[in-house]
């Protein structure tokens, strides 16, 4: 069975900083995509950046970017330039291009960003 | 462009009762999963429907069932409510199963 490990239940930055969340994940297959998912107070899973694991080239949107690591199964998230709005639970999550997407996704227990002004 | 909707979005129930949670997939898309996030946990995966069928199930009990209409809304019934099944239920939609998953602001379920 898929694992992904988030061991950083909470984190804290200043405004306007880097930060970098960390996430690790057990799995057998070849296939994968991987994905950092936002959850602000509301509760609604936004998504903030999606990889296919075939690819070597790290995903990046706008502040937000990864550093992608296949054969250590890490897949870390890092935010530049923090702003408030940036604060919310991140989630990490994974699922096996095999079987066509049906498995659903795995997710990790959460890191907690807390943005200091 | 509406996105993922659900509804209701906040409910009680007594335990031992049935409840029906309804979800709205985004335009265009005809995969549904359902999650259930208990409170400081990353959600479950319940289970998944495409061309109305259940594809894939996670770990929970039969007392979780569920439908995909031909619209490709769906819902989520849970019976026998216990104490346990306290969550927010969080639906998702894809277009071809394989694609960018988004969610709905979800569902919170109350059971007293």
């Amino acid at each position: 069975a898929q694992t992904v490990t988030q061991s950083q239940p909470e984190m804290s930055v200043q405004e306007a900083e880097t930060v970098t969340l960390s996430c690790t994940y057990d799995t057998s297959e070849s296939d994968y995509y991987l994905f950092w998912y936002k959850q602000p107070p509301s509760r609604q899973m936004i998504l903030v950046i999606r990889q296919e694991a075939y690819k070597q080239q790290n995903a990046t949107e706008n502040r937000f970017s990864v550093n992608f690591q296949k054969a250590a199964k890490s897949f870390s998230l890092k935010i530049s330039d923090s702003q408030l709005g940036d604060a919310a639970m991140y989630f990490c999550a994974y699922i096996p291009y095999s079987g066509g997407g049906a498995d659903g996704l795995t997710f990790g227990k959460g890191t907690h960003l807390i943005i200091q002004p | 462009d509406a996105g993922v909707t659900q509804s209701p979005t906040h409910l009680i129930k007594t335990r031992g009762q049935q409840v029906t949670l309804r979800c709205s997939p985004k335009s265009g898309h005809d995969t549904v999963s359902w999650y259930q996030q208990a409170l400081g946990q990353g959600p479950q995966f319940i289970f998944q429907y495409y061309e109305e069928e259940e594809r894939q199930r996670g770990n929970f009990p039969d007392r979780f069932s569920g439908h995909q209409f031909p619209n490709y809304s769906s819902e989520l019934n849970v019976n026998a409510l216990l104490l346990g099944d306290s969550a927010l239920y969080l639906c998702a939609s894809s277009l071809d199963r394989r694609n960018t998953i988004y969610f709905g602001e979800g569902s919170w379920l109350t059971v007293v």
